[in-house]
């Protein structure tokens, strides 16, 4: 199977800031990579795939980046709607894994 | 629009089954593979299963494998998921899923979920 590790857990953040979730997979999976923002008692919310491309409607502030092992999500000017848990997932190879999470709370 | 609506979650005792469905709306629903995702009170996500565009190519978490079946109904517009021999550590809100045009496990939409909670 393939391990999902998001860093950090948690992060404070203030209106304006420009903030980095990192993803790590225990091994290759090309750019085949999720990522997905839940607000609390919703559904998740599809952001990035493949890595680096927008899902239409997703507002540019956001970016993904990386390849391989090491993948990043940034949301630039951070917004207080942005307050939310980010989950990345591989789907290179069943089982499709997540990460645990990272929760983005505003200042 | 796309929707996904889930339904037939409830309480259920250990070892008892549960049927949920998903009917799906707003697009061609055989060009679409699909899948169930869950996720425990105050938990991660963990995908369950999927299956793709033909009904086949059936997969499974290793948690769920041999106690869980999805299925498929074109006709209908309907995901299914028979669970059977349940465990408290089912318990979550399961979600039905729709994998982006092409893809098998990248998820685009997302149904607002339904509990399934297993206690005596």
């Amino acid at each position: 199977d393939i391990q999902m590790t998001q860093s950090p857990p948690s992060l404070s953040a203030s209106v304006g800031d420009t903030v980095t979730i990192t993803c790590r997979a225990s091994q290759a999976i090309n750019i085949y990579l999720a990522w997905y923002q839940q607000k609390p008692g919703k559904a998740p919310k599809s952001l990035i795939y493949d890595a680096s491309t927008l899902q239409s409607g997703v507002p540019s502030r956001f970016s993904g980046s990386g390849s391989g092992t090491d993948f990043t999500l940034t949301i630039s000017s951070l917004q207080p709607e942005d307050s939310a848990t980010y989950f990345c997932q591989q789907y290179t190879l069943h089982p499709l894994n997540f990460g645990g999470g990272t929760s983005v709370e505003l200042k | 629009e796309v929707q996904l609506l889930e339904s037939g979650g409830g309480l259920v005792q250990p070892g008892g089954s549960l049927r949920l469905s998903c009917a799906a709306s707003g697009f061609t629903f055989n060009a679409y593979a699909m899948n169930w995702v869950r996720q425990a009170p105050g938990k991660g996500l963990q995908w369950v299963a999927g299956t793709t565009i033909d009904g086949g190519g059936l997969q499974y978490a290793v948690s769920v494998r041999g106690r869980f079946t999805i299925s498929r109904d074109t006709s209908k517009s309907t995901l299914f998921l028979e669970m059977k021999s349940l465990r408290a550590d089912d318990t979550a809100v399961y979600y039905c899923t729709r994998a982006l045009v092409g893809y098998n496990g990248c998820f685009d939409s997302w149904g607002p979920g339904t509990l399934v909670t297993v206690s005596s």
